[in-house]
């Protein structure tokens, strides 16, 4: 079965960058048809999607964090990694990765996801 | 952005009885080519993550209690817990993924 599990410094200070990684197992993050995504939920809040990538090159970002994030994926660990610049208290979260499932090339719903990682951001 | 938003925010329920939850978007996420509603609802309990309950606004995922049910199409949606179980106090959250993603704020549901 498949599962994730996300991974990173628990506090980090403003205006510095974030750096968190997902480590998937149960599937290669390499497959056809793969998407998988990060998503975000502020303490007491609701959820926010950051965006995602496929194997194949193609990346999608929430237009809000666009100019501040990036997804990266290292296949030899079947790992992707989430990078936010700029850190702000507004960053301040739990950060889930999940895996979006796909039909006929389209991605569609999240399941499963991770855990989930709680980041500060505080000086 | 689709907005997505949900009714109650909060919801109390005694054991046994009905539990509905409302999700409205802010356009139709019915896709005219295929007929289906781009909707999906999430359980999630404290400490845990969002769970999948349902896609295509009324199919159970597997394992799913059939207590859980969805409905609605276009523009209105609806979760019904037809006879609330002690473990089903969470929030919920609709989603919609016909245009990139999002969520709606989530609704409370207690025990009463």
């Amino acid at each position: 079965q498949v599962q994730l599990q996300e991974s990173g410094p628990g506090l980090v200070k403003p205006s510095q960058t974030l750096s968190l990684t997902c480590t998937v197992s149960g599937v290669s993050i390499s497959s056809a048809g793969e998407f998988w995504s990060w998503i975000r939920q502020p303490a007491g809040k609701g959820l926010e999607w950051i965006g995602r990538f496929q194997f194949s090159g193609n990346t999608d970002y929430n237009p809000s964090v666009k100019s501040r994030v990036s997804i990266s994926v290292d296949a030899s660990k079947n790992q992707f990694s989430l990078t936010v610049t700029s850190l702000t208290a507004t960053d301040t979260a739990v950060y889930y990765c999940a895996r979006e499932v796909s039909v006929a090339g389209y991605p569609y719903w999240f399941d499963p996801w991770g855990q989930g990682t709680l980041v500060t951001v505080s000086s | 952005d689709i907005v997505m938003t949900q009714s109650p925010d909060s919801l109390a329920v005694s054991l046994g009885e009905r539990a509905t939850i409302n999700c409205k978007s802010s356009q139709s996420v019915l896709y005219s080519s295929n007929n289906k509603n781009y909707l999906a609802w999430y359980q999630q309990k404290p400490g845990q993550p969002p769970k999948l309950l349902i896609y295509w606004a009324s199919t159970r995922q597997s394992g799913v209690p059939d207590r859980f049910s969805g409905s609605g199409s276009g523009t209105d949606f609806t979760l019904t817990i037809s006879s609330l179980q002690a473990e089903d106090v969470a929030v919920y959250y609709c989603h919609q993924y016909y245009s990139s993603n999002t969520f709606g704020q989530g609704t409370k549901l207690e025990i009463k």
